[in-house]
């Protein structure tokens, strides 16, 4: 069974500072991760994706890549109220399936 | 240009009754595919569609549920007859290409299925 897991939160940060997201993932298999925001009563949006070990920068967003610990992060600096939001992690290609493994989510505040 | 919409937003139905979702892909879209996500889990596949063709529909839970999408269009999920556990949030998604370990899926707002 493929599992992917975050700490559900809520993780509170102050306006300004860097949120760290984490997520572990059980498929040594898996080739893509992705990571989505979904505002409440909204739809998931994909903000990031990485294949490759390392980081990956795009604006205030880094997603982090460990595939020999199973571990992917997201790292948001400068953090905005705006930014505050449930931060879901999925991973995909493990076994050659395209379908996303998606984990709960964590919920992130940023408070001004 | 329109996202993937969604309808309804909300339903409420009695145990036993039929429900009816809908699903609007992005206009090019051949990729149709529909999620669950029951309340406190995360979000599972139900099936994706190519075009007017199952893909893969090994995330339908069992025979009370039967999508369709005819034409390549839209796309409709029922529920025949709902159960309590049938209850939660339904999200579509849909994408340009497919088959792929990596390809952008758009999803909706998804539709809130309570079963009373």
């Amino acid at each position: 069974q493929k599992e992917v897991e975050q700490n559900s939160g809520p993780l509170s940060v102050p306006e300004g500072a860097i949120a760290s997201l984490n997520c572990t993932y059980s498929d040594r298999g898996s080739q893509s991760f992705f990571w989505y925001r979904q505002y409440s009563g909204k739809s998931p949006e994909l903000i990031m994706f990485i294949y490759s070990n390392g980081d990956k920068e795009d604006g205030r967003f880094t997603a982090q890549l460990n595939k020999a610990s199973q571990y992917v992060s997201l790292l948001i600096r400068d953090s905005q109220p705006s930014d505050s939001a449930t931060y879901l992690c999925a991973t995909q290609g493990g076994g050659g399936s395209y379908i996303p493994t998606f984990g709960r989510g964590t919920s992130l505040i940023v408070h001004p | 240009e329109a996202g993937v919409t969604q309808f309804p937003s909300h339903s409420v139905i009695e145990k036993g009754q039929t429900v009816t979702l809908r699903c609007d892909p992005i206009s090019g879209h051949d990729n149709l595919y529909w999620y669950r996500r029951v309340m406190g889990k995360e979000i599972k596949f139900l099936l994706h569609f190519v075009k007017e063709s199952k893909q893969d529909e090994s995330g339908m839970p069992n025979n009370r549920f039967l999508a369709e999408r005819t034409g390549g269009t839209y796309s409709t999920l029922k529920v025949q007859p709902a159960e309590l556990e049938d209850s939660g949030v339904y999200f579509c998604a849909s994408s340009q290409v497919g088959g792929q370990h990596y390809n952008e899926q758009f999803f909706g707002p998804g539709t809130r299925l309570t079963v009373l």
